[in-house]
């Protein structure tokens, strides 16, 4: 079974500081993706990720940035926290052949206080 | 900008009713897939439609992808509390891997 690992389900921040989420999968795929989730918002892009070391901004980039130094990590950093970044985030990967299936991860509830 | 719209936002319904939701876009697009997500877990594919007029079944669910391709419906049988979840439609956008995904659909199927 695909395993996407998501290193923390739930953190609590306060404003200013560095957040990190970590994002690890165990399929050797090569598209990784951070999602942030918002009640009546569905799911927004953050960034994704195609390749080792390569990335591209998704819809909602600001405040954010990501790192992929290996194939299967993937990374969503905060530089400095902030109370309108309370929420949900998912991270996901799929295979670029085929139909395009997203495997998610269970999700990493941030509170920003 | 949101691109697929999904409704209703929620559902409350009891055990063995049909229901519907919907999934529309004002652009066509290549194809569409359905997502359903129970608390606590990410989403999980159920499915994915290519050709306009499609219809998909898995078991008590039923997909369709409408003619003009801007649109898809998903209907479910006799529900029951295990499809209680969130049910999103997504669609490729740009860069073939990328998905955006509509607003959601919260269903609650009560006994």
């Amino acid at each position: 079974d695909v395993k996407v690992t998501q290193s923390s389900r739930y953190l609590v921040k306060r404003t200013g500081e560095k957040v990190f989420l970590e994002c690890v999968q165990d399929m050797d795929h090569e598209n990784m993706f951070w999602y942030r989730q918002d009640p009546g918002l569905g799911l927004r892009l953050i960034y994704f990720s195609y390749d080792v070391k390569m990335k591209e901004k998704g819809d909602i980039p600001e405040g954010y940035s990501v790192s992929r130094e290996k194939k299967e990590r993937f990374s969503l950093i905060l530089e400095s926290a902030s109370t309108n970044q309370t929420s949900m985030y998912l991270c996901a990967s799929s295979w670029t052949q085929g139909i395009g299936e997203l495997f998610f991860g269970e999700g990493s509830r941030l509170t920003v206080l | 900008t949101q691109l697929l719209e999904q409704s209703p936002q929620f559902l409350s319904i009891q055990e063995g009713e049909n229901l519907t939701v919907y999934c529309n876009s004002s652009s066509v697009f290549s194809s569409l897939q359905w997502y359903r997500q129970e608390p606590g877990e990410g989403p999980v594919l159920l499915v994915t439609v290519v050709t306009g007029g499609e219809v998909k079944k898995l078991k008590r669910l039923t997909f369709q992808f409408g003619d003009a391709r801007k649109d898809s419906s998903l209907h479910i049988t006799a529900a029951q509390p295990g499809d209680t979840g969130l049910y999103l439609c997504a669609r490729r956008t740009g860069t073939a891997s990328k998905l955006t995904f509509g607003t959601g659909t919260r269903l609650q199927v009560t006994l």
